[in-house]
């Protein structure tokens, strides 16, 4: 699976939307764009994943670029629940792509 | 619908003990993930199992460590001859059809395997 680049950490005040960045900027046509997220002393919790349109879910959107070569995640209103570590992962299509590859991830603090 | 459950929640032994982690996938799932977690450090794929089959291994390390997910009952990871380093947090996830491209996998609360 190709390479992503997240920043280590963020914060964000309760209630204000968050926006994660995501740089993959090796992607390859096929690739899907994967977040997850890990509370503390939990397993991570799929929260969303595009190929090439925006995505909305329950729980976030997904906004990718025209180029694909970067995605962000909104979190539309933040809160204290929210802060976990979320993973930008892609995943390929094909054999082998069925292992999530997690990297460090970013920390998103949440601040009452 | 029950998620993944893993069992146990916390597990200790000392040096040279035996690990035993199971895992119960989610109902309707036949596709079994284990990952290792290492403090301070992302999780790392192990192996990739099916009913009564191991079909990637590639993550486990060579010695010690185990898998099977037979027919009936849980998946278990297997450690032989606990070593320090062996301490981690350790997920099960499983899946209703081969994860990949779009597919998701569903994350069990893990174990967490101290070794003194």
């Amino acid at each position: 699976d190709a390479k992503t680049t997240q920043p280590n950490s963020m914060e964000s005040n309760e209630e204000e939307p968050v926006h994660l960045p995501c740089n993959h900027s090796t992607i390859s046509g096929t690739d899907y764009i994967h977040w997850y997220r890990q509370l503390p002393s939990q397993g991570p919790e799929y929260v969303i994943h595009g190929l090439t349109s925006n995505v909305n879910n329950r729980m976030a959107s997904l906004a990718i670029a025209e180029d694909r070569k970067s995605s962000t995640l909104i979190l539309h209103r933040a809160t204290l629940r929210d802060a976990a570590v979320y993973y930008c992962i892609l995943r390929g299509s094909g054999a082998g792509s069925y292992q999530l590859t997690f990297g460090k991830g970013t920390k998103l603090s949440v601040i009452p | 619908n029950a998620g993944v459950m893993q069992n146990p929640r916390h597990l200790v032994r000392r040096r040279g003990q035996e690990a035993r982690l199971r895992c119960s996938p989610m109902k309707g799932h036949s596709h079994v993930y284990w990952y290792r977690q290492l403090p301070e450090e992302g999780l790392k794929f192990m192996v990739y199992l099916q009913k009564e089959n191991i079909i990637d291994e590639s993550g486990m390390p060579k010695e010690r460590f185990s898998a099977e997910f037979p027919k009936e009952g849980p998946s278990i990871l297997r450690i032989q001859q606990v070593v320090r380093g062996d301490s981690a947090a350790y997920f099960c996830a499983s899946s209703p059809q081969l994860a990949g491209g779009p597919n998701e996998q569903f994350f069990g609360p893990g174990t967490r395997l101290t070794v003194l």
